[in-house]
């Protein structure tokens, strides 16, 4: 079982929908990670933050808004999106976002864009 | 960039075979994290190399980082059905940071 718990598991939206994604840990990490993986691919980052700050956005369209409400949550709000939009979404979490930190994966979001 | 190379892509075993899984980088490896992922679930971490010649061993699974910190490898040695799935590579992308980027992956099947 994962300690990084994200919900829903799937999720059907349609393109003028407003949507969003949870992840949850209580491990106390300080470092929060979202990543998006299509199919046969690895996963590519989208966001990191660190200490409910955000750190990094890796170009990521507007269309995407994350959240850090405290340390132990991180949501993504989702809002007119795309079909190509459709990919397997997993949080991570990390002790801190240094190295030597190995990231915590939740068993992701399926989102599907209609 | 920093690019991360699997090789082989797939592979299919029949149980109880060794199998080695390599990782080779463009780049000196800061860190290289080994993570097992079953199909459309999240990624389970397995170990962390940082120095060069560091080895390190869980169970039946063995993973090496080599000298120049350019290549890992990870070895399975009497492969069980529960061993499949797909192992992905993953380094950090700059210095010190836990933002990692991952190679392509390889399939793995293993036969009763």
């Amino acid at each position: 079982d994962t300690e990084v718990t994200q919900t829903p598991k799937h999720l059907v939206m349609g393109m003028t929908n407003k949507k969003s994604l949870k992840c949850e840990q209580h491990m106390g990490h300080r470092a929060m990670y979202w990543y998006k993986q299509k199919a046969k691919k690895p996963p590519e980052l989208m966001f990191v933050y660190s200490y409910e700050k955000l750190s990094i956005n890796e170009s990521v369209p507007s269309r995407f808004s994350p959240e850090c409400p405290n340390s132990s949550l991180l949501n993504l709000h989702l809002h007119a999106l795309q079909p190509e939009d459709s990919a397997l979404y997993l949080c991570a979490s990390s002790l801190e976002d240094s190295l030597g930190s190995p990231l915590h994966f939740g068993n992701g979001t399926r989102l599907t864009v209609t | 960039s920093q690019e991360l190379e699997q090789s082989p892509q797939s592979l299919i075993v029949q149980e109880g075979k060794n199998l080695t899984i390599n990782c080779t980088s463009s780049k000196t490896l800061y860190g290289l994290y080994w993570y097992k992922q079953k199909y459309g679930e999240g990624l389970i971490f397995l170990m962390m190399l940082q120095k060069g010649g560091e080895e390190k061993s869980h169970e039946k699974i063995t993973a090496k980082l080599d000298e120049k910190k350019q290549q890992s490898s990870l070895h399975i040695t009497a492969s069980q059905p529960s061993h499949a799935g797909i192992y992905l590579c993953g380094a950090a992308a700059s210095g010190n940071t836990g933002k990692l980027i991952f190679g392509q992956g390889t399939t793995l099947q293993v036969k009763p």
